[in-house]
């Protein structure tokens, strides 16, 4: 079944942890996104990734870090910096950066902190 | 500064009804502009892009660079419509989408 999956779907967090969302893709795309989307705020940019070990920050990067070491794989952590954590994150994924238009999603992952 | 607009939380029709979704855009240049549409318990997924110029579900928009719009319409609204809608723009570098807050659409009978 290709496509994107994210897990876990729902995760809850203490203040002050660290907790690392994953993201896997089996289409073989270069590109791969991570969107941050809040109710009434649509969809923001945290990070992008464009090829291999390479990665750019977007819109609302801080309290955020991530990896690109294999082409299929691009995890999220959301750090105890980032001051508002509790989000529906979306990943996503186009076949190359300059074709971003159709981007690929996955099914989420919900972010709690107590 | 780029910018996706979308003024309408929400938008309420009657099933048969024509339906207008709207989009405003800020962007120096040539944009490149697309609806996105998410359904209940669906992934969020492509509709339409203005490059082209296409129908889908009977959904069309129209890039006007003089009012820097993009709106959605389809002139007979369906219940199955019923969904939220992004509005999104390729970035100055061309990497990435931004996307505006999004429209709820609500189509009842």
């Amino acid at each position: 079944d290709g496509g994107i999956t994210q897990s876990p779907k729902y995760l809850f967090r203490k203040e002050g942890q660290n907790v690392t969302l994953s993201c896997e893709q089996n289409l073989n795309h270069d590109a791969m996104y991570w969107y941050r989307q809040d109710p009434g705020q649509g969809l923001r940019l945290i990070y992008y990734s464009q090829i291999v070990n390479d990665f750019q920050k977007g819109d609302i990067a801080e309290g955020y870090s991530v990896s690109r070491e294999k082409k299929e794989s691009f995890p999220l952590t959301v750090t105890s910096a980032q001051k508002n954590p509790t989000a529906f994150y979306l990943c996503a994924s186009s076949i190359a950066a300059g074709r971003a238009g159709e981007l690929f999603f996955g099914e989420g992952s919900r972010l709690t902190v107590l | 500064a780029q910018r996706v607009t979308q003024p309408e939380k929400l938008l309420s029709v009657f099933k048969g009804a024509p339906v207008e979704l709207k989009c405003n855009y800020s962007y120096s240049g040539s944009p490149e502009l697309f609806w996105y549409v998410q359904y209940s318990r669906q992934r969020l997924q492509l509709l339409l892009r203005h490059i082209s110029r296409e129908s889908i579900k009977g959904f069309t928009a129209d890039l006007n660079k003089g009012e820097t719009s993009f709106h959605l319409k389809k002139p007979f609204a369906q219940e199955e419509d019923s969904a939220m809608y992004y509005c999104a723009l390729f970035n100055q570098a061309g990497t990435a989408l931004i996307f505006g807050k999004g429209t709820t659409l609500s189509v009842s009978s």
